[in-house]
């Protein structure tokens, strides 16, 4: 079974622009997670989809927002960017729900903002 | 709100000393809990998790974490570390039905050949 796929695996961008980050869980899952992941900071939860609808949310500004398709495949945008944003953003996904599963990690997307 | 804290950042020790890494968390009601981990280069995986029951769990490549509900803590353990097991440590704890996970900061362990 393939695992977490997240494309594309680096991206640069400059302060201002937005960027869309996209993420195809393990066949079958339909939970996807994403998380900032900093120097220091560990991993910082974002929100949470399952079935096309946001379960919950950290407490990130209203420039992060994400979606969920039907197959399950999940984006995330970030728009205005700032250089705060430049970290690993990590997807993770499940069968049902991160609460009693085990996430499955994808590689993360290196976001930098010059 | 949740959070979850890791008291070591850094930890080196040498190959066949013990491991102990703290964690602990702030919620009062029930909680699922976990340990990650990450080798350089690879993804995030699982190492053990708690649910409910024998508050002793063990999980892969022989690590344990016990879970000690009174003082809301989940350290992790290992009676004799190996060089391959040169990582970075998460605990993480969520609520059931709250689909939102709470990392630590990780703890880096270098384990010294």
């Amino acid at each position: 079974k393939a695992g977490v796929t997240q494309t594309p695996r680096y991206l640069i961008k400059t302060r201002g622009q937005q960027v869309t980050l996209s993420c195809s869980p393990i066949s079958g899952h339909r939970s996807v997670s994403w998380y900032q992941q900093t120097p220091g900071q560990g991993l910082q939860f974002l929100f949470e989809y399952f079935s096309e609808t946001q379960r919950n949310k950290g407490n990130f500004p209203g420039r992060f927002s994400g979606r969920q398709f039907s197959n399950s495949r999940s984006e995330m945008n970030v728009s205005t960017l700032e250089l705060g944003d430049s970290a690993l953003y990590l997807c993770a996904s499940s069968p049902t729900s991160p609460s009693t599963d085990t996430q499955y990690f994808g590689p993360g997307t290196r976001l930098t903002v010059l | 709100a949740q959070s979850v804290s890791q008291h070591n950042h850094h930890v080196i020790l040498s190959e066949a000393a013990s491991l102990e890494l703290g964690c602990n968390y702030s919620y009062g009601g029930t909680v699922n809990l976990f340990w990650y981990v990450q080798y350089p280069g690879q993804h995030l995986q699982l190492l053990l998790k708690y649910f409910s029951g024998d508050p002793l769990v063990k999980g892969i490549k022989g690590f344990e974490a016990e879970f000690i509900k009174s003082k809301f803590s989940f350290n992790l353990r290992k009676p004799s570390v190996q060089w391959s097991d040169t990582a970075e440590y998460f605990c993480a704890v969520n609520v059931p039905g709250g689909f939102k996970t709470i990392f630590g900061a990780g703890t880096r362990l270098f384990v010294k050949a």
